[in-house]
């Protein structure tokens, strides 16, 4: 079974701070990474993509890929109270017979104190 | 922007009841998904299709059934309704398998009681 792997939190951080979200997944082939927000009771939205090692930076967030470690970050450079949410990472990897499955975790809850 | 649409925001169903839940995507994507979430499950996937008239079962397809049509409709049917499939149903589509993220519905809040 292919595991993709968050720490639950919540993690609590001050406004204006770097929030640093972890996931770490099981499957050596995955190719394809991302981060989703979801607000409570709405439905998750794509915040970032990231399928190469290294930084990928899109406004305040920054995701990060380390294949070898198979290990993926989302960082929030001055965070805000609207960043609160529960942050979902989800990792696609082959299935075999042409078909890919992708697996989300099960998700970070955020939250920034004003 | 990919726009998929859920039929309902809040249903409320009794048991033993067919319940329709239908979703509609208007980017052309080829794949459509049916989720559900809940608190501490995360999300679990029931059905995906790839192609129209095509369906593949995911993690948890018991006591449910779907339907794809046409390329930018699919349908998800709960047979019939059990208060253990009480739940947040979300419908998604994306581009391409592999590479290509999900576009998530605003989801429908089903009550069956």
């Amino acid at each position: 079974q292919k595991e993709v792997e968050q720490n639950s939190g919540p993690l609590s951080v001050p406004e204006g701070a770097i929030a640093s979200l972890n996931c770490t997944y099981s499957d050596r082939g995955s190719q394809s990474f991302f981060w989703y927000r979801q607000y409570s009771g709405k439905s998750p939205e794509l915040i970032m993509s990231i399928y190469s090692n290294g930084d990928k930076e899109d406004g305040r967030f920054t995701a990060q890929l380390n294949k070898a470690s198979q290990y993926v970050s989302l960082l929030i450079r001055d965070s805000q109270p609207s960043d609160s949410a529960t942050y979902l990472c989800a990792v696609t990897e082959y299935s075999g017979a042409g078909s890919y499955q992708l697996t989300f975790g099960k998700g970070t809850k955020l939250s920034v104190i004003p | 922007d990919v726009k998929v649409t859920q039929s309902s925001r809040y249903l409320v169903k009794r048991t033993g009841e067919k319940v329709f839940l239908e979703c509609v995507q208007d980017m052309d994507h080829e794949n459509m998904f049916w989720y559900r979430q809940d608190p501490g499950l995360g999300l679990r996937l029931i059905y995906f299709s790839y192609d129209v008239k095509m369906k593949e079962k995911g993690d948890i397809p018991e006591g449910y059934s779907v339907s794809r049509e046409k390329k930018e409709r699919f349908s998800l049917i709960l047979e019939s309704a059990s208060t253990n499939q009480t739940s947040m149903y979300l419908c998604a589509s994306s581009l391409t398998q592999g590479d290509s993220p999900l576009h998530f519905g605003n989801g429908t809040r089903l009550t069956v009681t």
